[in-house]
């Protein structure tokens, strides 16, 4: 049972390069989530998913995009990236049970993304 | 939106002794409160969680309290071994619209047990 499994674990771009992060899961949940840690912000939403081809703005959206054409992936792309998305992304996911209140999210090892 | 605040943002206490951490939330609306552990290089992991519609929770070394008057929820950590250094993170679910789903976490607490 693999979980949720992110790539590359490390990245190191340029300023102004395209870069896709990879988020795969393997417990078919319906609700994806983007994540950003930085030190003394905790973690920041960036994009989330309820389904497929349905995704969502969080906190700091601007600078990526997602998409999710299938329910087990939810890739990351900074299309031009800046020295202000050097940041550890961790990809998390859900599933939302009829009645529920709480929903536990699992969240993967993380990408460590630096960008000169 | 819901607004998390999170103290201390580091503690530092002695193996076996008590360790706490308390958080407040913004929005009434709020009903489901977890707390995520994050080991060095890991991603965070849920180790306990809480409902509006009870007042403490407990699990081995570990518990819970919430406030909903005050809105204010805290974590205890009894007994603590060197294992449980790691950052803590609070975090509140926000009723809103269709994304109810969402969590909005804390900033943090780095929990050092010093043998």
């Amino acid at each position: 049972d693999a979980g949720i499994t992110q790539s590359p674990r490390y990245k190191i771009t340029e300023t102004g390069r395209q870069v896709t992060l990879m988020c795969h899961q393997t417990w078919s949940h319906s609700y994806m989530f983007w994540y950003r840690q930085d030190l003394g912000h905790g973690l920041r939403l960036i994009y989330y998913s309820a389904a497929a081809d349905i995704t969502d703005k969080g906190e700091v959206p601007d600078g990526y995009v997602v998409s999710r054409s299938k329910t087990e992936n939810f890739p990351l792309t900074l299309e031009s990236a800046t020295r202000s998305q050097t940041s550890v992304y961790f990809c998390a996911s859900s599933e939302q049970l009829a009645g529920a209140s709480d929903n536990e999210q699992f969240f993967g090892p993380g990408t460590r993304l630096t960008v000169l | 939106g819901e607004n998390v605040e999170q103290h201390p943002s580091t503690l530092s206490v002695q193996e076996g002794d008590s360790a706490v951490i308390k958080c407040t939330y913004s929005d009434s609306a709020s009903n489901y409160f977890p707390w995520y552990k994050q080991e060095l290089g890991k991603g965070p992991q849920l180790i306990i969680d809480i409902r509006s519609n009870v007042g403490e929770k407990k699990d081995q070394r570990i518990a819970v309290t919430l406030n909903k008057t005050a809105k204010h929820f805290s974590l205890h950590i009894t007994e603590t071994q060197p294992e449980d250094s790691a950052v803590y993170f609070c975090a509140a679910r926000w009723l809103g619209g269709g994304s109810n789903y969402k969590l909005t976490f804390g900033k943090g607490t780095l929990l050092t047990v010093n043998p």
